[in-house]
Order: structure tokens, then sequence, then C-alpha cells
């Protein structure tokens, strides 16, 4: 089946920094793909959509400078949380649109993120 | 704005016990609802889709417009269905295309 693979699994970083975050679909092409934020016992609150050789459509609420989304090519999309906070730690998932008519959707094993 | 709703954090029955996972929606428009399984430190990965009307691992759902609800039954649950179930929605009948989910349903099958 197809295969979206996440990178890194988990990351710890200093306030401030940039983080970026892989997203890639392996054995398929997917044009679009999603990424979602999880609080702990929470559910998945999608971020944004990604589009290959466009600009990302964000949800109201998140800040598009602060989540920078570039999917460059039809099997890479990458999310950047720039100069972040401690409240920017959570767990953040993509996921990708797959199947023969673009009706699946495939899960990324998702990356924690922890802000010190 | 659409919204899914599961009101069970926890359920836990025994094995060859029936269970049902319930869910609610509110959305305005027809839309398309799926549920999500998460096993123990694996992804998540699609269970079932209402407009497939199938049966996966013998669970099945239906839709109930008039309830506006997507409850997952299984007759007989087995160990091996303890899991972490997401009801979701999507306002595309086309496609699986920004889903809004539940918070999520922790299922334990006892021995």
């Amino acid at each position: 089946g197809a295969v979206v693979s996440q990178h890194p699994s988990r990351v710890i970083c200093k306030s401030g920094t940039s983080v970026k975050i892989e997203c890639r679909s392996l054995d398929f092409q997917a044009t679009t793909m999603f990424w979602y934020r999880q609080f702990p016992k929470k559910s998945l609150m999608l971020m944004a959509t990604s589009n290959e050789g466009s600009k990302a459509t964000y949800e109201q609420g998140v800040e598009k400078d602060k989540f920078l989304i570039n999917h460059a090519s039809l099997t890479l999309s990458t999310l950047t949380v720039t100069s972040a906070h401690p409240e920017d730690s959570s767990f953040y998932i993509c996921s990708a649109l797959g199947g023969q008519t673009n009706e699946k959707l495939f899960f990324g094993s998702g990356t924690q993120l922890s802000v010190l | 704005a659409q919204r899914v709703t599961q009101p069970e954090k926890l359920l836990s029955v025994f094995k060859g016990a029936p269970v049902e996972l319930k869910c609610n929606y509110s959305y305005s428009g027809s839309p398309e609802l799926f549920w999500y399984v998460q096993y123990s430190r694996q992804r998540l990965q699609l269970l079932l889709r209402h407009i497939s009307r199938e049966s996966i691992k013998g669970f099945t759902a239906d839709l109930n417009k008039g309830e506006t609800s997507f409850h997952l039954k299984k007759p007989f649950a087995q160990e091996e269905d303890s899991a972490m179930y997401y009801c979701a929605l999507s306002e595309s009948e086309t496609s699986g295309s920004r889903l809004t989910f539940g918070e999520g349903t922790q299922l334990t099958v006892n021995p």
C-alpha cells in the first residue's frame, strides 16, 4: 500500500529557532498534502492544505508566517515552524491524498516537537 | 462550521461482547463520514467510509442523516480491536480532503 514518510519523528529545539518537518509520499505522487496538529488527548486539527506548485491554504487561526509550508515536488511537502516557542510544542502529522482517483488519505507517523 | 463529536473518550468491553463507538456530527451540507483507527505505535489509517457501505474487520457504520450520527459497530469485539478510533467528516463527497476529526475514543477489549 501507499506509504507516507514523515521525518523527524521527534525533535527538541531551543526557543527562537526554526524547525523543518518533511513529509514524503514514497511510492505515489501526491498533489495535495495536509498538515495537522494534535494536542495530548485531543483531536487532530487541520492546519493547512499543501498543494504542489502553489501556495498552501491555511485554516482560520493558523499563522502562515509562523508555519511555512512548501510543496515543491509531487512527493515532498515541508512544514517549517519559524521562531519556535514553547506553545508550539505539539504532535504534527502530515497526510497525502492518493489512490486511483485521489480518494484515499495516507498518514505519516507524526513528529513530536518539543520547544524548550 | 462542521463539527464531529465522540462523546466517549474511553470505552472498555470484554472479548466477544458487542461494541458501539458513537459519533455525531453537525454540518449543513451533505457530508462524507469516515472512521480512522490508530493501533498502538502505528500511524492513523482508514478503517471505513460511509459511501463504501462495506464491513472492515467486522466493523460497520451506518450514516443516519436524521440523527446526524455515524456510529461504529461490531457484534463481537476481539482483543486486537483495542485501539484509538477517530470519526471524521469531509465536506466533499468525492475525496477525503479537509477532514474534521472527532476527539477520538480509546477502545480497550479485555480478555
